[in-house]
């Protein structure tokens, strides 16, 4: 049974950083790209970034191009997302998200239950 | 950037009927179209991809249609389970998007 595990989510200052992690399991992590997908509450769905099986391809949101950093390790079945400079527009249900193709196809066939992150001072 | 409008963002169905909700591309996505179920304070689920093709286990129930601009999610026969929110998202073009969602509700 494919799993994904979101962690790192909380409450952060505008202008601060997060590190949110996510722990893949139930599938063989490097045969698959990954992505991070966000959910501001009561809003709908908004694609954030995705990187590829060998981190060869990596492609972000022009809303957080230069802000966040997309990253995995295949020996550990973990996917990261560095948020920099966070602002209150941030706030949202992060999901890690599974790819159905090896390369980044942006196709979400697998959705972990999400991490909440809050920009607030 | 490709802009997804659902139709109508809220539907009110009797379970036991049909239900059909529209998705509309700014510019044409040949198939590459996918449904995503959510449910309260659940992650989204994939129904469909390629615009018709059923994701792993999702009943018959559930059928896409569509291509280039106009894509329909079809339910045929509305189960309980089945009231929640609806999105499409094309994979075609960078970045992804998604339409805004339709809620099917209970009639």
């Amino acid at each position: 049974e494919v799993q994904l595990a979101e962690s790192g989510g909380g409450l952060v200052q505008p202008g601060r950083s997060l590190r949110l992690s996510c722990t893949a399991s139930g599938f063989t992590f490097d045969d698959y790209a990954m992505h991070w997908v966000r959910q501001a509450p009561g809003k709908g769905l908004e694609w954030v970034s995705g990187i590829n099986w060998n981190s060869g391809s990596i492609d972000y949101a022009d809303s957080v191009k230069g802000r966040f950093t997309i990253s995995r390790d295949n020996a550990k079945n973990s996917l990261y997302l560095q948020m920099n400079s966070l602002r209150a527009e941030d706030t949202a249900l992060y999901y890690c998200a599974k790819d159905k193709h090896l390369a980044v196809a942006g196709l979400f066939d697998y959705w972990g239950q999400g991490t909440l992150v809050t920009v607030s001072s | 950037e490709i802009v997804m409008t659902q139709s109508p963002a809220t539907l009110s169905v009797s379970p036991g009927e049909r239900a059909t909700l529209s998705c509309r591309a700014s510019q044409s996505v040949s198939s590459n179209l996918a449904w995503y179920q959510q449910k309260p304070g659940q992650a989204p689920r994939l129904l469909i991809y390629g615009a018709s093709d059923r994701a792993t286990g999702i009943p018959a129930r559930f059928s896409g249609s569509g291509s280039g601009t106009e894509f329909t999610l079809t339910i045929s026969s509305l189960q309980s389970e089945d009231f929640a929110v609806y999105y499409c998202q094309q994979y075609n073009n960078w970045p992804r998007t998604f339409g805004q969602g339709t809620r099917l509700e209970i009639k």
